[in-house]
C-alpha cells in the first residue's frame, strides 16, 4: 500500500498567523490519466471528515479560500492563510491514486 | 442538499455478523461509486472498500484486513448502501462511514463494538 507521510503531526498555531502540513507519499501519485488524487480532510471533535481540497488544489464548495493546497507527484502541501478558531481539529492527507485509498496519520491543528 | 445516513451498528461478540446501511438522498445514488471508511477509536481513518457504478461493472474492492470476511451491496432502487460485516474481530471496533466518491460527502458513522 502506498504510505502517506504527514508533517508535523501537532501544529500548535496563533490565531490569525499562517499555518502549513506537508505531505508525502511513498510512490508519485500522478495517474495514468494524468491527473494527481491527492485530497485533504479536516475533521473537527466529534464530527464525520469534510474534503476541504481535491486532485491537489481545488477547493470544495464552500471552504474558506484561506485553505489552499499545492503540490506534485510525491509531495504536497495544506496551508491555511490565517488560522481562525473554527479551524482547529484533525487534518489529513489521502491519495486515491493507487488501490487502496490510504491517509497520511493526521495532523491536530491546536491552539498555541 | 447530499445526505448519508448510516445505521445498524451496535454491540456484537468476536465472530459474530452485522449489517450496517447507508441511506443516500440529495444526488443521484446510482451514477456515484460509494465507499466505507472506518476510525477506530482516538485513530485515523482506514479505506474499507469501494462499489462502483453498475455502468462501470457494480463491482467490488476490498482493503486487505476485511477481504473475505466485509462485503459491500447497493439497491440503487432504495438509494441505499450496505455492508455485511462476517467474522467480526475485536480489531473492526470502529465508527464506520459512508461516502461518496473518493470522500466528497461524508454520513455521521455507525458505531460497531465487537467485544465479548
Amino acid at each position: 500500500d502506498v504510505v502517506m507521510t504527514q508533517s508535523p503531526l501537532s501544529l500548535p498555531v496563533t490565531l490569525g498567523q499562517p499555518a502549513s502540513i506537508s505531505c508525502r507519499s511513498s510512490q508519485s501519485l500522478v495517474y495514468s490519466d494524468g491527473d494527481t488524487y491527492l485530497y485533504w480532510f479536516q475533521q473537527k471533535p466529534g464530527q464525520s471528515p469534510r474534503r476541504l481540497i481535491y486532485k491537489v488544489s481545488n477547493g470544495e464548495s464552500g471552504v474558506p479560500d484561506r485553505f489552499s493546497g499545492s503540490g506534485s507527484g510525491t509531495d504536497f502541501t495544506l496551508k491555511i492563510s490565517r488560522v481562525e478558531a473554527e479551524d482547529l481539529g484533525i487534518y489529513y492527507c489521502m491519495q486515491g491514486t493507487h488501490w487502496p485509498p490510504t491517509f497520511g496519520q493526521g495532523t491536530k491543528l491546536e491552539i498555541k | 442538499e447530499v445526505q448519508l445516513m448510516e445505521s445498524g451498528g451496535g454491540l456484537v461478540k468476536p465472530g459474530g455478523s452485522l449489517r450496517l446501511s447507508c441511506a443516500a438522498s440529495g444526488f443521484t445514488f446510482k451514477f456515484a461509486w460509494m465507499s466505507w471508511v472506518r476510525q477506530a477509536p482516538g485513530k485515523g481513518l482506514e479505506w474499507v472498500g469501494r462499489i462502483k457504478r453498475k455502468t462501470d461493472g457494480g463491482t467490488t474492492d476490498y482493503a486487505a484486513p476485511v477481504e473475505g470476511r466485509f462485503t459491500i451491496s447497493r439497491d440503487d432502487s432504495k438509494n441505499t448502501l450496505y455492508l455485511q460485516m462476517n467474522s467480526l474481530k475485536t480489531e473492526d471496533t470502529a465508527v464506520y462511514y459512508c461516502t461518496s466518491g473518493y470522500g466528497s460527502a461524508w454520513g455521521q458513522g455507525a458505531l460497531v463494538t465487537v467485544s465479548s
